[in-house]
């Protein structure tokens, strides 16, 4: 089906341990981006991609790097996990410019880094 | 700066109730305005948006109007069904020419009992 996969759905972190979170689209959108999601806070943007090679900075990067190789792909790492990331991390892509389109989000990573 | 103030949930309704719920931005510019639904363990989904000014969008029964002079986006929905039950979250995006980053409000929790 086409849309916005996400991969992993859970995952459990020791502090300190690093790994990346995995996001493809096949909607050949240029436009990616991450959030995240927390209680009370509603979605955060952390990177976004306008696209291949081409990455910035959203309102909360700290602790997170991205890159964006391929139109497809655009992967979240994070470098050192601490428990202030635990959170639902959700991918997005759009056409763009997409403002006017809207986005397709993907199920979610729900993190917890203990 | 680019923000969004939803009301705060939970709001709960019994079925076939009327429903609102209420929106206000602050943007720079001339934004498009979205309403994004979020049933439970999923991403969110677009529900309806609107472009510019008077501009009506609607999905499912669910209506919202681009209210320029009043710089809102309410929800509204005649007669709201148990399946409704999710968050709702109100969002803009500007094209900013060289990208189109959404800013969400908060979301808003609907419970729709029997």
């Amino acid at each position: 089906n086409a849309g916005v996969t996400q991969t992993p759905k859970f995952q459990v972190l020791k502090t300190g341990q690093s790994m990346t979170l995995q996001c493809a689209q096949d909607m050949n959108h240029e436009y990616m981006s991450w959030y995240r999601q927390d209680p009370g806070m509603g979605l955060r943007l952390i990177h976004y991609s306008v696209g291949a090679g081409i990455t910035d900075q959203g309102e909360v990067p700290n602790g997170y790097n991205v890159s964006r190789s391929t139109t497809e792909d655009f992967p979240l790492r994070l470098l050192s996990a601490a428990p202030s990331q635990t959170s639902v991390y959700f991918c997005a892509s759009s056409y763009f410019p997409g403002g006017g389109r809207g986005y397709t989000f993907g199920s979610g990573t729900r993190l917890t880094v203990v | 700066g680019n923000s969004v103030t939803q009301m705060e949930g939970p709001v709960t309704l019994s079925e076939e109730a009327f429903l609102t719920i209420n929106c206000t931005y602050t943007a720079t510019g001339y934004p498009s305005l979205f309403w994004y639904v979020q049933y439970p363990g999923e991403g969110l989904q677009l529900l309806l948006k609107a472009t510019k000014a008077d501009d009506k969008g609607s999905n499912k029964g669910f209506e919202a109007t681009y209210r320029k002079e009043t710089t809102s986006f309410h929800l509204e929905k005649g007669s709201v069904q148990v399946s409704d039950s999710a968050v709702y979250f109100c969002a803009l995006s500007l094209n900013t020419g060289t990208a189109s980053k959404l800013t969400f409000g908060t979301g808003t929790r609907l419970q729709v009992t029997l």
